[in-house]
């Protein structure tokens, strides 16, 4: 089993949509989480920080966090053209190797106007 | 603003050349990483460093090499560039406890 799973899409919704992006993952030693836009032939873009479980919002943004299921989420509201791109997860624990970075493989979202 | 900066977006190099990719960050970051991404796998790290002179390996450490010589430079080294190196690279820097990990623009290398 992968460490972290992120369905690839590719996503395509219209402007305006909810958009629900997810990853699930195996170590439960993982406590930070984040979320990541990349736009095409650009650097990832840090979008979204949580700690251990929760939510945390930010403008059209919310991440979910249930360390029960292992599981993580990426809401957009109101999606628009400018959100298409690839959104990856990534993840870390808090232990000996705290500075490395687990990640998905990314979804490509498109929003059409 | 924080900023991670590679010194190129673009390269072009031959087969078996010394190749040289720079990061720079100037957040005063402990952890500084290079991971290289190709469609289908994700992003893979290369190496990665948690201090001026020391280096980890990550997943993909063949043919890679690394150099920290002041905190706020990290250096990738392909010794003798392949085809098969062709990619796009990513450098990133975090501190040393907490999430946040920050990413440059990336560097495509095309090897010939």
């Amino acid at each position: 089993q992968k460490e972290v799973e992120q369905d690839p899409g590719p996503l395509s919704v219209p402007e305006g949509a909810i958009v629900s992006l997810n990853c699930t993952y195996s170590n439960s030693a993982f406590q930070y989480f984040m979320w990541y836009r990349q736009y095409s032939r650009k650097g990832p873009e840090l979008l979204m920080y949580t700690y251990s479980s929760g939510n945390k919002e930010d403008g059209r943004f919310t991440a979910q966090v249930d360390k029960s299921s292992k599981y993580i989420s990426l809401f957009i509201r109101d999606s628009q053209p400018s959100d298409s791109a690839t959104y990856l997860c990534a993840m870390r624990n808090s232990g000996g190797s705290n500075y490395k970075l687990t990640f998905g493989k990314g979804t490509l979202l498109t929003v059409n106007p | 603003d924080v900023k991670v900066t590679q010194s190129s977006r673009y390269l072009v190099k031959r087969t078996g050349e010394k190749v040289f990719l720079e990061c720079v960050q100037d957040m005063d970051h402990e952890n500084m990483f290079w991971y290289r991404q190709d469609p289908g796998l994700g992003l893979r790290l290369i190496y990665f460093s948690y201090d001026v002179k020391m280096k980890e390996k990550g997943d993909i450490p063949e043919g890679y090499s690394v150099s920290r010589e002041k905190k706020e430079r990290f250096s990738l080294i392909l010794e003798s560039a392949s085809t098969n190196q062709t990619s796009m690279y990513l450098c990133a820097s975090s501190p040393p406890v907490g999430g946040e990990a920050f990413f440059g623009q990336g560097t495509r290398l095309t090897v010939v």
